[in-house]
């Protein structure tokens, strides 16, 4: 079945890195676009970033931008997002999310991984 | 930056009530906007895209309409499944893609 499954979050101190991943089945990963989404607690979605189904277009928001590296290796069905000079604000539960339809963008986020909780803190 | 805000931001409804979400954007969007259900732990879940296009499983209680600048989910009769967080998504283009701040639909 069509699946997203997060990996790599944890606690960490402000300043580190952590790399996220995103394994991918079910589907043909190449053909989508695909996204980070994140959630503070009790807070609502924010969108992180954005890679094209080639990887040739990335999108980050301006939250992160600089920081945050969004990623994907066609060849082994998987996303990441390598997160740097990681803030106490950046706790949250990251979620992968596939768009809708293959090679676009417009049409929304139609398969949603469980998601993996990043806490930064010291 | 398109900015989406969502009306209101709780929503006290009893099963059976007919329920309008609101979401508003800064500039036109088109019809390029989605909406989806969160539950507590959850992830979400789509259930309207381009504005007015049912997801596949998704129960025809809810409907999605508008253009441009204003949109509206509607579910047409609560359920109990249905008390949960909606939220409004804008997908203008690739650099553009930002959520609404969401809205609790909570029991009455």
């Amino acid at each position: 079945q069509v699946q997203l499954v997060e990996s790599g979050g944890g606690v960490v101190q402000p300043g580190r890195s952590l790399r996220l991943s995103c394994a991918a089945s079910g589907f043909t990963f190449s053909n989508y676009v695909m996204y980070w989404v994140r959630q503070a607690p009790g807070k609502g979605l924010e969108g992180v970033a954005l890679i094209s189904y080639d990887g040739t277009k990335e999108y980050h928001a301006d939250s992160v931008k600089g920081r945050f590296t969004i990623s994907r290796d066609n060849s082994k069905n998987t996303l990441f997002l390598q997160m740097n000079s990681l803030r106490p604000e950046d706790t949250a539960v990251y979620y992968c999310a596939r768009h809708h339809y293959e090679y676009s963008t417009g049409y929304g986020m139609d398969v949603w991984g469980q998601g993996t909780t990043v806490t930064v803190s010291s | 930056d398109i900015q989406m805000t969502q009306s209101p931001s709780t929503l006290s409804a009893s099963v059976g009530d007919r329920v309008t979400i609101t979401c508003r954007a800064s500039q036109s969007i088109n019809i390029w906007l989605a909406w989806y259900q969160q539950r507590p732990g959850k992830a979400p879940k789509l259930l309207i895209y381009k504005a007015s296009n049912l997801e596949t499983g998704v129960p025809s209680r809810f409907s999605g309409s508008g253009s441009g600048t204003e949109f509206t989910l509607t579910i047409s009769s609560l359920q109990p499944d249905d008390f949960a967080t909606y939220y409004c998504q804008q997908d203008n283009s690739y650099s553009e893609w930002t959520f609404g701040q969401g809205t609790k639909v909570e029991i009455k």
